[in-house]
């Protein structure tokens, strides 16, 4: 079965620093596509970034980027120069293609400090 | 283009009555799946429906049904609420099956509350 693991279920960062966080899965499959989803308090989830399982290159979007580790199954979430806009709980995702299923992680809740 | 729209927000049942969530997705996105979140289990995939038909289905009992009209709407309804139904039920829709790798685009969510 596939899951996916998010180990820190809260965390903080003083605005304008870099925060990490950590997202774990597990699939035999080699063809797959993991996301990170972004829910700000009270507010609808969006789409943060996206990674396909098949690009090396890991994927980048203004102050997001992604450390995708294919072998050690980790893709894990950078935020840099942080702002209080991104004070939100941030979901883990994993699709494989077939399964029609989206599986996410448990979340982890992070709070962007003044 | 507007996006995903759920109503009604809150809602508040006893145990035992039924509910029903409705959910109009973004135009033209012929895809819509369901959530459940809760604290402790974060997101739940309940059931994904496209051109009017269930394509997948989570790890959730009979009481938890859905459908999806022509136009792409899905309602989804909960029968013989239990406590443990209390919960955030998300909406999200994409242009094809989610399962497929496309991008949900959620909407903002109903409440429910069982007492």
């Amino acid at each position: 079965a596939q899951t996916v693991t998010q180990s820190q279920p809260e965390m903080s960062v003083q605005e304008a620093e870099t925060v990490t966080l950590s997202c774990t899965y597990d699939t035999s499959e080699n063809n797959y596509y993991l996301f990170w989803y972004k829910q700000p308090p009270s507010r609808q989830m969006i789409l943060v970034i996206r990674q396909e399982a098949y690009k090396q290159q890991n994927a980048t979007e203004n102050r997001f980027s992604v450390n995708f580790q294919k072998a050690a199954k980790s893709f894990s979430l950078k935020i840099s120069d942080s702002q209080l806009g991104d004070t939100a709980m941030y979901f883990c995702a994993l699709v494989i293609p077939g399964t029609y299923k989206y599986i996410f992680g448990t979340g982890t809740r992070l709070k962007v400090l003044a | 283009k507007a996006g995903v729209t759920q109503t009604p927000r809150y809602l508040i049942k006893t145990r035992g009555q039924q509910v029903t969530l409705s959910c109009s997705p973004i135009s033209g996105h012929r895809s819509v799946s369901w959530y459940q979140q809760t604290p402790g289990q974060g997101l739940q995939f309940l059931f994904e429906y496209f051109s009017e038909t269930q394509r997948n289905k989570g790890n959730f009992p009979g009481r938890f049904s859905g459908r999806q009209f022509s136009n792409s709407r899905s309602e989804m309804n909960v029968s013989t609420l239990e406590l443990g139904d209390s919960a955030l039920y998300l909406c999200a829709s994409s242009l094809g099956l989610a399962g497929l790798q496309e991008t949900q685009y959620f909407g903002p969510g109903t409440r429910l509350l069982v007492l």
